[in-house]
């Protein structure tokens, strides 16, 4: 598809388990972004992706969360040992370097830890 | 630090009315951007504009303005003659000149625009 794709769309888990989120970014995007956005916290960054730079990893809430981008391209979002508090939507958004943060965004998976 | 607030929480218009909505932001970059995203009910956010620091004239895209003053630190959005489907949460965003290409955001304004 033409967009940024994500999968899987809704997932529910129990306290304790591993999850791992996929983005698909657009096809020629060099950045890839991963967001969080909780109920009464708004949107919040966790880690960005540009070209083949080191990511920048500043907004990951603690060393149970890490991300990897294969080939520059797809990208994984890994939760270790989730906790309730982990519960949001997880959005991913890509976008060409030259046109400095227009993002495009995904339709996010919806992360239910119970 | 960088940081956008957005003072709003909600709005509810009836049709046809004007609404703005407040954005003000804070950096220490000479060069930043910021933009305005909206997310409908379906979830996914949609991108409306973009502007550069250097760069203060206004902007009109048909029924969405935007007043962008450096002296307040303010980056309003104006929907004049709101319709039903303007309904949707609206944010603004922050992104600095540096190297960071993450986007800080605005808690967000929902608007709701009744018939």
């Amino acid at each position: 598809g033409a967009g940024v794709s994500q999968s899987p769309s809704n997932k529910v888990t129990e306290k304790g388990k591993d999850v791992e989120l996929r983005c698909d970014p657009i096809s020629g995007h060099t950045a890839l972004y991963w967001y969080r956005q909780s109920l009464g916290q708004g949107l919040e960054f966790l880690i960005y992706f540009q070209g083949n730079s080191a990511p920048d990893k500043s907004g990951l809430p603690s060393d149970r969360f890490s991300a990897e981008r294969t080939g520059g391209s797809v990208s994984t979002l890994t939760i270790q040992r989730t906790q309730q508090e982990d519960s949001a939507v997880y959005l991913c958004a890509s976008s060409i370097l030259d046109r400095v943060g227009e993002q495009f965004f995904g339709p996010g998976t919806r992360l239910t830890v119970l | 630090a960088q940081k956008v607030t957005q003072a709003q929480t909600e709005i509810s218009v009836v049709e046809k009315e004007d609404v703005t909505l407040d954005c003000v932001y804070e950096t220490r970059d000479t060069t930043y951007y910021l933009f305005w995203y909206k997310q409908p009910p379906s979830g996914e956010l949609v991108f409306l504009i973009r502007r550069n620091s250097f760069d203060e004239q206004n902007e009109i895209s048909g029924r969405y303005s935007w007043n962008f003053q450096k002296s307040t630190s303010s980056f309003n959005f104006t929907i004049t003659a709101s319709q039903v489907v303007d309904s949707a949460v609206y944010f603004c965003a922050l992104r600095g000149g540096g190297s960071q290409g993450n986007l800080i955001f605005g808690k967000g304004t929902k608007l709701s625009v009744k018939p």
